[in-house]
């Protein structure tokens, strides 16, 4: 079981904004850096956000990333039926990095 | 460009030794860590440990330390995955994944195209 919380699931409609959390305790999102990442079924996950707000190249500007206290989110405006997919956040867990529980988005 | 490329898909029976691979190109190969993941069927992905191809400096996650082995050939720019005793439970997808940044702070921004491990008697 991951220290970091993500709720299991989310959902939105076209054109939408939706946010997906994660939360734990103050020494891992607090201290460090968040970065989120997307899986689509039976492929490898891509990395999505890294250093809290940061988008690599490639990745649509509707994707967005923000970190206050022991929270962080990611939000995704203009909901389009393409980002249907599984959203991990990952942060520092005190001894390594770790993942959050994953957020399975459904696009309805 | 940057490419991890992992050996194919095994079955094993429990209590058997297995080994898999992740050749990596279109960098410098020991300029950056390389971390894999698990994911076993239907659940999320688990950070498995990390090593630095440079000195093969290794750091396992909790729950894989004494389970698992990470180690690197540098002559072949390859990192692998280790296990000598495999159990039913390991039957996963395993991801290897070029991790950017400290082991602390860090993010993997390529990854391999997953390796099927299924363990059944």
């Amino acid at each position: 079981q991951s220290v970091l919380t993500q709720p299991p699931s989310a959902s939105g409609t076209p054109g939408q904004r939706v946010t997906i959390s994660c939360s734990g305790p103050s020494f891992n999102i607090e201290s460090s850096t968040v970065n989120w990442y997307q899986q689509f079924p039976g492929t490898a996950p891509k990395l999505l956000i890294y250093n809290n707000n940061r988008r690599p190249s490639g990745v649509p500007d509707r994707f967005s990333g923000s970190k206050s206290g022991t929270s962080a989110s990611l939000a995704i405006s203009g909901l389009q039926s393409e980002d249907e997919a599984d959203y991990y956040c990952a942060a520092w867990d005190g001894s390594l990095r770790a993942f959050g529980g994953g957020t399975k988005l459904t696009v309805l | 460009e940057v490419q991890l490329v992992q050996s194919g898909a095994e079955v094993r029976k429990p209590g058997e030794s297995l080994r898999i691979s992740c050749e990596v190109s279109g960098y410098s190969f020991t300029t950056h860590w390389i971390g894999w993941v698990r994911q076993m069927p239907g659940k999320g992905l688990e950070w498995m440990g990390i090593i630095y191809p440079f000195d093969s400096d290794t750091r396992y996650s909790p729950s894989f330390l004494g389970q698992v082995t990470l180690s690197v050939d540098k002559s072949i720019t390859t990192a692998y995955l280790q296990w000598n005793s495999l159990k039913t439970s390991d039957t996963a997808m395993y991801y290897c994944a070029r991790l950017v940044g400290s082991y602390y702070q860090g993010w993997f921004d390529s990854w391999g195209q997953g390796t099927l491990v299924t363990v059944s008697s």
